[in-house]
């Protein structure tokens, strides 16, 4: 079954630190580029973060630069995000999304979503 | 990395068309041809509708077409069907591989 699966949402206090998974299967997870998109709380979807279908490159929106890293293990079929610094608009749904090619900036787009797991940041 | 302009809201009666506009800049709509569009129900994921302006994945129905003139793009729905109400967003590439959303359009059948 082609699925991606994201878990390790959970609240907690601003400035803290959280990584999410997102567990694929169904399809070689090693011949993608994967994202990651969020969606505060009723509004609309916002583009996170990408990383090359061999782990080589990553890129961010400014908006998380220098808090978040996304990483992969292709070995276990599995993306990560690691959030630092959290802030309260940080507060979000966060979505693994697979891209339609290896690598993101061959053809921007999501073919596949998750489920997504929901990140809150409040003291 | 500015959020690509799209309508709150588009409504239509079945069997009618629908066009959901998506108004970018020089620097993404209007430089690539990487336009998709994602169609997503209260509480879902968001599922690909339309991919590099006008491709349809497999399994989406052909009354879903995608263009895109200068730096907007468009998401044309015919024949309005119920379960075409949902809430429609466009993706763009921004280049140097980052990407933007528009801020969504809610689809209502009247």
């Amino acid at each position: 079954q082609v699925q991606l699966v994201e878990s390790g949402g959970d609240v907690v206090q601003p400035g803290r630190s959280l990584r999410l998974s997102c567990a694929a299967s169904g399809f070689t997870f090693s011949g993608y580029a994967m994202h990651w998109v969020r969606q505060a709380p009723g509004k609309g979807l916002e583009w996170v973060a990408v990383i090359s279908y061999d782990g080589g490159s990553e890129f961010y929106a400014d908006s998380v630069k220098g808090r978040f890293s996304i990483s992969r293990d292709n070995s276990k079929n599995t993306l990560y995000l690691q959030m630092n610094s959290l802030r309260v608009e940080d507060t979000a749904v966060y979505y693994c999304a697979k891209s339609g090619t290896r690598i993101a900036a061959y053809s921007w787009y999501f073919d596949l979503w998750g489920r997504g797991t929901l990140v809150t940041v409040s003291s | 990395q500015s959020a690509l302009t799209q309508p709150p809201s588009a409504s239509g009666s079945p069997g009618q068309s629908v066009t959901i506009s998506c108004t970018g800049t020089s620097s993404d709509v209007g430089n690539y041809d990487y336009v998709s569009w994602y169609q997503q129900y209260p509480g879902k994921a968001p599922k690909l509708m339309i991919y590099e302006v006008t491709k349809r994945p497999s399994g989406v129905p052909d009354r879903f077409f995608g263009s895109k003139s200068g730096n907007t793009a468009s998401l044309t729905v015919s024949g309005l069907q119920a379960e075409d109400e949902a809430d429609y967003y466009c993706s763009s590439y921004a280049g140097s591989n980052v990407g933007v959303f528009g801020g969504g359009t809610k689809l209502t059948v009247l």
